[in-house]
């Protein structure tokens, strides 16, 4: 079975912390996405990533950066914690250049105080 | 641009009752279309799919229909479970390999 992994489900951080969560996927898949989900807006796409070491800004990449050196693994950081970023934060797979499934973890609810 | 509007919920519904989640969308050129479910507690998964005008995606006993005239693909269902309790979410993907989500639609039903 396919398995997309978010090393934490609960996090709680301070203002002006310097987060990293991390995302590792099983199935040799070569894109890789983090989205942010937040009640009445949906899922919003942060940075996206189609192979290793490249990454593309998605809608609301501000405060956000990420890093991808290994095929299987993504990482989102947030370089100084705020409130704002308080949220849902959702990985998700997919296969090659159709990608017409997206495969996601579970989510890391991550709380700035 | 690309956009996906979805009803808003909550919607509540007795076991065994009709489900319709209306769901439009707003693309350029011709994109494929997605409901994807988010159980409590878990990350989402695709319901079901359909990537041109009139295709009908199914599963679980779930239905939509791509309907290009309308820029509408629905989502129904002839009787609900249960089971069915979560949030749905209409979604597309265009040219390129970005896919755009609605706001979600909680659904409860009750015994």
């Amino acid at each position: 079975d396919v398995k997309v992994t978010q090393s934490s489900r609960y996090l709680v951080k301070r203002t002006g912390e310097k987060v990293f969560l991390e995302c590792v996927q099983d199935m040799d898949h070569e894109n890789m996405f983090w989205y942010r989900q937040d009640p009445g807006l949906g899922l919003r796409l942060i940075y996206f990533s189609y192979d290793v070491k490249m990454k593309e800004k998605g809608d609301i990449p501000e405060g956000y950066s990420v890093s991808r050196e290994k095929k299987e693994r993504f990482s989102l950081i947030l370089e100084s914690a705020s409130t704002n970023q308080t949220s849902m934060y959702l990985c998700a797979t997919s296969r090659g250049t159709t990608n017409e499934k997206l495969f996601f973890g579970s989510g890391t609810q991550l709380s700035v105080l | 641009g690309n956009s996906v509007t979805q009803m808003e919920g909550p919607v509540t519904l007795s076991e065994e009752a009709f489900l319709t989640i209306n769901c439009t969308y707003t693309a350029t050129g011709y994109p494929s279309l997605f409901w994807y479910v988010q159980y409590p507690g878990e990350g989402l998964q695709l319901l079901l799919k359909a990537t041109k005008a009139d295709d009908k995606g199914s599963n679980k006993g779930f239905e939509a229909t791509y309907r290009k005239e309308t820029t509408s693909f629905h989502l129904e269902k002839g009787s609900v479970q249960v089971s069915d309790s979560a949030v749905y979410f209409c979604a597309l993907k265009n040219t390129g390999n970005q896919f755009y989500f609605g706001t979600g639609t909680s659904l409860t039903v009750i015994p």
